[in-house]
């Protein structure tokens, strides 16, 4: 079953790094996913797109402070210069044949 | 400009039925897979249908049987039908389009409408 895991929440202060982890289910290490960020009351916005190997490809207007990587079943997205702005949920998605999956999305505090 | 636009959310009886829509500017709809993502109050997101862009559709097993996707390509629009209501289908639910670049197609969601919200309740 093909399944996304994150840490619900996660915080780091004004300025810094975070790296945010999403987990892909057992036998599922090499698909690809997508980064989403949702800042309070409003949509989705489309991040990146995270391949296996650590290649990724940024929405428009993404800056460069996001990044994605990869490792085995880990699929990481770093934001650094951490800005009051980047505070929001970061949901993981991912797709098979005939289906769509999220991560449960992590919290970001900026204290 | 590319964009989705959602409406037809409403306050409706369980047992009740609802049509959504989806309309699209800057891009031929009927070319991508559509999608719609519903987001409960407090609660993340929850995938629920998509329709390929060769008509094939999915359906999330909570919702099979009751949603019927859609689309008219001549408005250049995307439906969801929802019929035997329930309170656990109130949520806000969004249209996304998935990504596409150099001939190949990925099920990542990279357009997405703002939402329109649908409330079930007595």
């Amino acid at each position: 079953q093909l399944v996304l895991t994150q840490s619900p929440s996660a915080s780091a202060s004004l300025g810094a790094s975070v790296k945010l982890t999403c987990t892909l289910s057992s036998g599922h290490s090499s698909y690809a996913i997508a980064w989403h960020q949702q800042q309070p009351e409003k949509g989705p916005r489309y991040l990146m797109k995270l391949n296996s190997d650590g290649s990724h490809t940024k929405g428009d207007g993404i800056p460069d402070r996001f990044s994605g990587s990869s490792s085995g079943a880990e699929r990481y997205l770093t934001i650094s210069s951490l800005q009051s702005e980047d505070e929001a949920d970061y949901y993981c998605q991912t797709w098979g044949t005939g289906i769509r999956v999220f991560g449960g999305g992590t919290k970001l505090t900026v204290l | 400009e590319v964009q989705l636009v959602e409406s037809g959310g409403g306050l409706v009886h369980p047992g009740g039925s609802l049509r959504l829509s989806c309309a699209a500017s800057g891009f031929t709809l009927s070319s991508y897979e559509m999608n719609w993502v519903r987001q409960a109050p407090g609660k993340g997101l929850e995938w629920v249908s998509y329709i390929s862009s060769s008509g094939s559709l999915y359906y999330a097993d909570s919702v099979k049987g009751r949603f019927t996707i859609s689309r008219d390509n001549a408005r250049n629009s995307l439906y969801l039908q929802m019929n035997s209501l329930r309170a656990e289908d109130t949520a806000v639910y969004h249209c996304a389009r998935i990504y596409c670049s150099g001939g190949s197609c990925y099920g990542a969601f990279v357009i997405w409408g703002q939402g329109t919200m649908v409330t079930v309740s007595s």
